[in-house]
């Protein structure tokens, strides 16, 4: 099984509307959480950090971590076109800290 | 503040030839990682570095790929032979401490013909 899970997508919303982008992950002792956005061709590029439970607002990006249930989520309110990407989750596992990702999920943002 | 770079961008090889792969991390940062990403999946991690320390290295194809941080700074990032399987995206990033945000360079797309 591993360690991060994300649904590839694509997830598809029109533009205005919000975007709910989720991730679940499998140690118990994980400690940090991020969010990528890729743009096709380019390099993650690192969007909202996460360490404790409950919601973290950054503009329009909401995270919200949950450990007990072992998930986290995006929040992206107005979507506009120019989120259309694939967006990243990455977990810090456990002991060892190393910074674990998903595969990712695709989102388009038709007008 | 400059950001990761890497060098080169774009590299073609033929099976079999060597080829390196150079990272500056953002200055400061002590940790930096290489991670390998095939398209449509994640990054992978192939090694991290604690200044000039080489830890959680145990994806790193040791037979073909190495690895070097000398003085705890730039890095390289070697494979050889390459074989075509090596065709991907190979990353760097650096981050302040092993649980702070990771900050990645442009990435070097390595294609294996």
């Amino acid at each position: 099984q591993k360690e991060v899970e994300q649904n590839s997508g694509p997830l598809s919303v029109p533009e205005g509307a919000i975007a709910s982008l989720n991730c679940t992950y499998s140690d118990r002792g994980s400690q940090s959480f991020f969010w990528y956005r890729q743009y096709s061709g380019k390099s993650p590029e690192l969007i909202m950090s996460i360490y404790s439970n409950g919601d973290k607002e950054d503009g329009r990006f909401t995270a919200q971590l949950n450990k007990a249930s072992q998930y986290v989520s995006l929040l992206i309110r107005d979507s506009q076109p120019s989120d259309s990407a694939t967006y990243l989750c990455a977990v810090n596992t456990g002991g060892s800290y190393i910074p674990t990702f998903g595969r990712g999920t695709s989102l388009i943002v038709h007008p | 503040e400059a950001g990761v770079v890497q060098s080169p961008r774009y590299k073609i090889i033929e099976k079999k030839q060597p080829v390196a792969f150079w990272c500056n991390p953002i200055s400061g940062h002590n940790t930096l990682y290489w991670y390998l990403q095939n398209l449509g999946q994640g990054p992978e991690l192939l090694i991290r570095y604690e200044n000039e320390e080489a830890v959680d290295d145990s994806q790193l194809p040791k037979d073909r790929f190495s690895a070097e941080r000398l003085k705890g700074v730039d890095s390289t990032l070697k494979i050889q032979p390459a074989e075509l399987g090596d065709s991907a995206v190979y990353l760097c990033a650096s981050s302040v401490t092993v649980t702070t945000e990771a900050f990645f360079g442009q990435g070097t797309r390595l294609t294996v013909v």
